[in-house]
C-alpha cells in the first residue's frame, strides 16, 4: 500500500507564492479527480483546503489553489502569510485496492 | 457547527483490544459517509477504514483488515472502531472525519482525535 510522494519540505517569503506537488500513480492521482488537500496546524486536526483537485471550501482563502496534471496534483499557496506555515497533505481516491492514499506531508515554512 | 468528538483512546497491551467512539453532532449524520484516520507521533496521515450511510459498504486499510471493525450507530449519531489484536504500530491518534463519494472523497470535518498507545 504505497502513498504518495510529496516532498518533506517548501518554504517561501511573506508575499511569495510556493507549490507543492502530490505524485501517484495512474490507479490514483491520474484516474480520479478526487484529489484532497489537507492542512495541519502542530496538536491540531487536519483541515480541508481544496477538495476534487480544485474546489476550495467555503472559508478557504482564495490565494490557496490545486491543480492536476497527468499522475501529478500540485497545490499552490500564493501571497505567502506566516499563519500558512504548517504540514500539507495531499490524498487521493485510489482503485477498489485500497479507497483511500494519502501522501507522506510536506511541511512549509514561511521564511 | 459540526462536532465530533472521539473518545476511547488510551493505553493497551499488545494483543489487546479497544473500541473507539466518535459521536457526532450539528449535522444530519445519517446522510454522511465516514472514515478512521490516523496519525503515528511524529508521522503522516493514514486513512483506516470508510463506512457508509447505512452501513452496507465498509472498506479497511491493508494494515487493519481483518483486526479492526468499523460501525455506526444512526439513532445514536455514534461512529465506532473496534480494534483486536493491536501491535505497536497501531499506536496513533484516531481522527474521525466525514466525508465520503458524495463530497469528493474528502474530509471536510474532523474530531480533535484519541491517542491510542501500544505498549507493554
Amino acid at each position: 500500500q504505497s502513498a504518495l510522494t510529496q516532498p518533506p519540505s517548501a518554504s517561501g517569503s511573506p508575499g511569495q507564492s510556493v507549490t507543492i506537488a502530490c505524485t501517484g500513480t495512474s490507479s490514483d492521482v491520474g484516474a480520479y479527480n478526487y484529489v484532497s488537500w489537507y492542512q495541519q496546524h502542530p496538536g491540531k486536526a487536519p483541515k480541508l483546503m481544496i477538495s476534487e483537485v480544485n474546489k476550495r471550501p467555503s472559508g478557504v482563502p482564495d490565494r490557496f489553489s490545486g491543480s492536476k496534471s497527468g499522475n501529478t496534483a500540485s497545490l499552490t499557496v500564493s501571497g505567502l502569510q506566516a499563519e500558512d506555515e504548517a504540514d500539507y497533505f495531499c490524498s487521493s481516491f485510489a482503485s477498489n485496492t485500497y479507497y483511500l492514499l494519502f501522501g507522506g506531508g510536506t511541511k512549509l515554512t514561511v521564511l | 457547527e459540526v462536532q465530533l468528538l472521539e473518545s476511547g483512546g488510551g493505553l493497551v497491551q499488545p494483543g489487546g483490544s479497544l473500541r473507539l467512539s466518535c459521536a457526532a453532532s450539528g449535522f444530519s449524520f445519517r446522510s454522511y459517509a465516514l472514515s478512521w484516520v490516523r496519525q503515528a507521533p511524529g508521522k503522516g496521515l493514514e486513512w483506516v477504514s470508510a463506512i457508509s450511510t447505512t452501513a452496507d459498504y465498509i472498506f479497511y486499510g491493508d494494515s487493519v483488515k481483518g483486526r479492526f471493525t468499523i460501525s455506526r450507530d444512526n439513532s445514536k449519531n455514534t461512529l465506532y472502531l473496534q480494534m483486536n489484536s493491536l501491535r505497536a504500530e497501531d499506536t496513533a491518534v484516531y481522527y474521525c472525519a466525514r466525508g465520503g463519494v458524495a463530497t469528493g472523497y474528502s474530509f471536510d470535518s474532523w474530531g480533535q482525535g484519541t491517542l491510542v498507545t501500544v505498549s507493554s
